[in-house]
């Protein structure tokens, strides 16, 4: 089956740091991929998708690339702020009829301190 | 801005208790759905219905949970009797109607119901 994986976590980073996290995926189709985000205290959120091979999901300075020879969509943002400090998931959508369930990997805590 | 709406946010019940969380779609989304968090996991998908009927339903355990959207707008996830496993965030999510022909439509949650069994 479908299946989405994260790099481990926490990440913790001081402002203003590079970050990349890992995500790869097991899909029998063409899936559509997505990052989730999380705030404390909030719903999910869609922070960016990118739905065939090559394409570049973008928001808020985030960037994933969706690569499908390395079944891999990595998020990456080259300044954070404190304000993105949140739980982020990696999730997929692979359609078959009417089933357009996601499936989501663990999801990582990001912590930027000042 | 249009929001999906759950309630309760949060629900504290002893084992073998019923439990019932409530969950109101964003107007003109046709599909909604359900999942389970589970503290330190991703969301897994409970039931996802179109209109009034169920599309998916494989991982609801049908032994005690149950779901309904009978006029296909709000809906309701019961489960009876609670065990110490359902401790979980319950998620609801809606979109515009997920046809065979349409492309992906997002899916937009809802702030959850935290439940914790005793």
């Amino acid at each position: 089956g479908d299946s989405v994986t994260q790099m481990e976590g926490p990440v913790t980073l001081s402002e203003e740091a590079c970050l990349t996290i890992n995500c790869t995926y097991t899909a029998t189709g063409y899936p559509s991929l997505f990052w989730y985000v999380q705030y404390p205290g909030e719903g999910l959120q869609l922070l960016l998708k990118a739905t065939k091979a090559d394409d570049k999901g973008s928001n808020k300075g985030f960037e994933a690339t969706y690569r499908k020879e390395t079944t891999s969509f990595h998020l990456e943002k080259g300044s954070v702020q404190v304000s993105d400090s949140a739980v982020y998931f990696c999730a997929l959508s692979d359609r078959t009829g009417a089933n357009s369930k996601l499936t989501f990997g663990k999801g990582i805590t990001l912590s930027v301190r000042p | 801005e249009a929001e999906v709406a759950q309630s309760p946010r949060y629900k504290i019940t002893e084992k073998s208790q019923a439990v019932a969380f409530w969950c109101d779609p964003i107007s003109g989304h046709a599909t909604l759905y359900w999942y389970r968090q589970i503290l330190g996991q991703g969301p897994e998908l409970l039931v996802q219905f179109q209109d009034e009927s169920v599309v998916d339903d494989s991982q609801l355990p049908k032994d005690r949970f149950s779901a309904e959207r009978l006029k296909g707008v709000d809906s309701t996830l019961k489960i009876q009797p609670a065990e110490l496993g359902d401790s979980a965030m319950y998620l609801c999510a809606s979109s515009l109607e997920a046809g065979v022909l349409s492309s992906y439509n997002e899916q937009f949650f809802g702030p959850g119901t935290r439940l914790t069994v005793l």
